[in-house]
């Protein structure tokens, strides 16, 4: 079955660095959904890709979607402490109708 | 707020118990989900349903009975359950059932079984 993969599983930084973080599938993706999940929280959806190598920006977030619709990667420009929580990364595997199969998840600690 | 609330926040219950999770969405959408966060893992979906119909059911065990009685709501019948089935118990509704729909997220119910 489909498998998303994310990496690396924590990331800690100094406040002020950059972060990325990498999805990726097993199989090709009709689309791809970001969301964050602060500690303690629940994931709170951040953006869709739809597009082949498709990017988008969200402040300091940059949102890529490969070429073959495979990965997707989320960097972060300079982070802030409001940055901290898991970012999950959830694909649609193409033909497939309704069901997102989410990664595991990259925690993010930034230190001040 | 996103528009789905969910009660009780957090449950504590034996393993003989049977209690009930409740999940409610105030967006006017067509499709349901329950999923369930263990700490460390992925969300693992679990049920879906799409016009009160249930339309995917992941190999989820008996003792997890979900029920829909209108678009609305969502419920999620425990019985007998075991301690490795303590996590967070998400529930996320979204417009339709289809191809890239967002799913809105409630905040979900801590589930400890002991």
């Amino acid at each position: 079955g489909q498998q998303v993969m994310q990496i690396p599983q924590y990331q800690h930084v100094q406040e002020g660095e950059d972060f990325t973080t990498y999805c990726n599938s097993s199989t090709t993706l009709s689309n791809i959904q970001w969301y964050k999940q602060r500690p303690g929280g629940h994931p709170v959806f951040l953006i869709q890709l739809v597009k082949s190598g498709e990017v988008k920006k969200q402040k300091r977030l940059t949102f890529q979607f490969g070429e073959a619709k495979k990965n997707s990667s989320l960097h972060i420009t300079a982070t802030q402490t409001t940055d901290v929580g898991t970012y999950f990364c959830a694909g649609l595997e193409e033909n497939q109708g309704g069901k997102l199969i989410f990664g595991q998840g990259t925690e993010l600690s930034v230190k001040p | 707020e996103t528009g789905v609330t969910q009660t009780p926040r957090h449950l504590v219950m034996g393993m003989t118990n049977k209690k009930s999770l409740k999940c409610e969405q105030h967006l006017g959408h067509n499709a349901m989900y329950w999923y369930k966060q263990s700490a460390k893992k992925p969300l693992e979906l679990m049920f879906v349903y799409s016009l009160e119909e249930r339309v995917e059911n992941n190999s989820v065990p008996s003792r997890f009975s979900p029920e829909c009685p209108n678009s609305s709501h969502l419920f999620l019948h425990l019985h007998t359950l075991q301690p490795e089935d303590s996590a967070l118990y998400l529930c996320a509704s979204s417009q339709d059932l289809g191809d890239g729909e967002t799913q809105y997220f409630g905040p979900g119910t801590r589930l400890l079984v002991l």
